[in-house]
């Protein structure tokens, strides 16, 4: 069975500083695994996708994230916060079979100006 | 522009009434997916279709109900069974391959009010 584990329900950091938004996953096979922002009172959008090529993904917005199978984990980081970053952030892996989608608690960011 | 399409952003209806939520795609996905987004709560799975003409029950399919009858539309119909229908709805859309590495894209949302 497939389980995502968001270690952070919020996470405070002030402008300029940087991001980590912790993920753990639970995966009989090789995952896909994403992350997603939400603004408030919006739709999610993709940040980034690992699916089993480098392990350092780069996404949007300088976002980025680094599969380690070892610790079945998938933290997002940013080097420098910036206000727009306020926001909720999922963690995703899918199925083996690509129908089905499963989603961590979320992670709401505050940046601290 | 390519992407899913939900209509109306806010509804209201009173207890007891069934509403339709409508979400669109035009990106040629094959699988649609609704979800239920409560305050401080992630996504949870209500319904999914993964091909016209089929559809399987997520994690809270209870009082819903969903039809794909074109490849575009995945409408769902919130039932007055449901006890607690006031929550944020979303609606997303995959390519669906079978190895999962194509991510979903969302719709806006719709937030609905039962009073």
């Amino acid at each position: 069975a497939q389980s995502v584990t968001q270690l952070d329900s919020h996470v405070s950091v002030s402008e300029g500083t940087p991001v980590l938004l912790r993920c753990n996953y639970s995966s009989s096979y090789s995952p896909s695994l994403f992350w997603y922002v939400q603004h408030p009172n919006k739709g999610l959008q993709l940040l980034l996708k690992y699916t089993s090529a480098a392990t350092l993904v780069k996404g949007i917005n300088g976002f980025e994230a680094e599969f380690k199978k070892s610790e079945t984990s998938f933290h997002l980081t940013k080097p420098s916060a910036h206000m727009s970053d306020a926001a909720e952030y999922f963690c995703v892996v899918s199925s083996n079979t690509g129908n089905q989608f499963y989603f961590g608690t979320g992670t709401s960011l505050t940046v601290i100006p | 522009d390519g992407g899913i399409t939900q209509s109306p952003k806010y509804l209201f209806r009173k207890e007891g009434q069934n509403v339709t939520l409508s979400c669109e795609q035009n990106l040629n996905h094959d699988a649609m997916y609704w979800y239920r987004q409560d305050p401080g709560q992630g996504l949870r799975l209500i319904y999914y279709s993964q091909i016209v003409n089929d559809f399987q029950k997520g994690d809270i399919a209870e009082g819903y109900s969903v039809s794909r009858e074109k490849k575009e539309s995945f409408p769902l119909t919130v039932t007055s069974a449901q006890k607690n229908p006031t929550a944020f709805y979303l609606c997303a859309s995959s390519i669906g391959d079978p190895g999962g590495s194509y991510e979903q894209y969302f719709g806006p949302g719709t937030r609905l009010t039962v009073t």
